[in-house]
């Protein structure tokens, strides 16, 4: 299957700040996906990223928390904005293409402070 | 809506013991469902994609079912090793979702020396 690169692979940040995540695949996806997981919790879906479009988010996301790019079929950003310490997680991509299997990156690991 | 449940939560076991894990869904429709390896702190490694037509599929010591009219898949694994030691999650990939996966909260395995 396809290779992931996510980074950083964590941070520690201070509360107001933005963290941006990159996510570069090693082959053309159709689809890419972020993430969330939030301590001892399991994955929650938080948008799916649209080549050239604006992302779909899903309910309890908002673009203005967690703005999206996807600039072409193997590259794909996810801002944390205006962080609090509610923000701390692991945050992880995904990309498969149609309902082939699903890979993931390593995940980011955001302390906010 | 969708919802993934995989029991037990936590196993321990001695070395060399076969084990089973368990994972469930409430909505057939689904296209496919992957068994994923997650060790702390880290991404998911993807270990098994049992499409909705197939039964089970295998790799190496590991072979995972899927029983779609009633909702269930397992994964067994055979002679445990103490590299075994991981959160082991299931998710689905429903029909019309858009390739997105629903994730259970994972089974946290322990295999003691």
């Amino acid at each position: 299957s396809a290779v992931i690169s996510q980074k950083p692979s964590r941070d520690i940040c201070q509360r107001g700040t933005s963290l941006t995540i990159q996510c570069q695949v090693d082959s053309q996806v159709t689809m890419m996906f972020w993430y969330r997981q939030q301590p001892g919790q399991s994955l929650t879906l938080i948008a799916t990223a649209n080549q050239g479009s604006e992302a779909t988010y899903e309910s309890g996301f908002v673009i203005d928390k967690f703005p999206i790019s996807r600039p072409n079929l193997t590259f794909s950003t996810l801002t944390v904005s205006n962080m609090s310490p509610e923000d701390s997680s692991i945050y992880l991509c995904s990309g498969r293409v149609g309902d082939t299997e699903a890979f993931f990156g390593q995940g980011t690991r955001l302390t906010v402070v | 809506k969708q919802e993934v449940t995989q029991i037990p939560a936590a196993l321990s076991v001695p070395e060399g013991e076969n084990l089973v894990l368990n994972c469930s869904f409430t909505d057939s429709a689904i296209y496919n469902l992957q068994w994923f390896r997650q060790d702390p702190g880290k991404g998911l490694t993807s270990l098994l994609l049992i499409q909705s037509s197939q039964r089970e599929q295998t790799s190496g010591r590991l072979n995972a079912s899927l029983d779609k009219s009633s909702g269930r898949s397992t994964l067994y694994i055979a002679a445990s090793q103490p590299g075994d030691s991981a959160t082991y999650l299931c998710a689905v990939t429903d029909g019309g979702s858009n390739y997105k996966l629903t994730f259970g909260k994972g089974t946290l395995l322990t295999v003691n020396p």
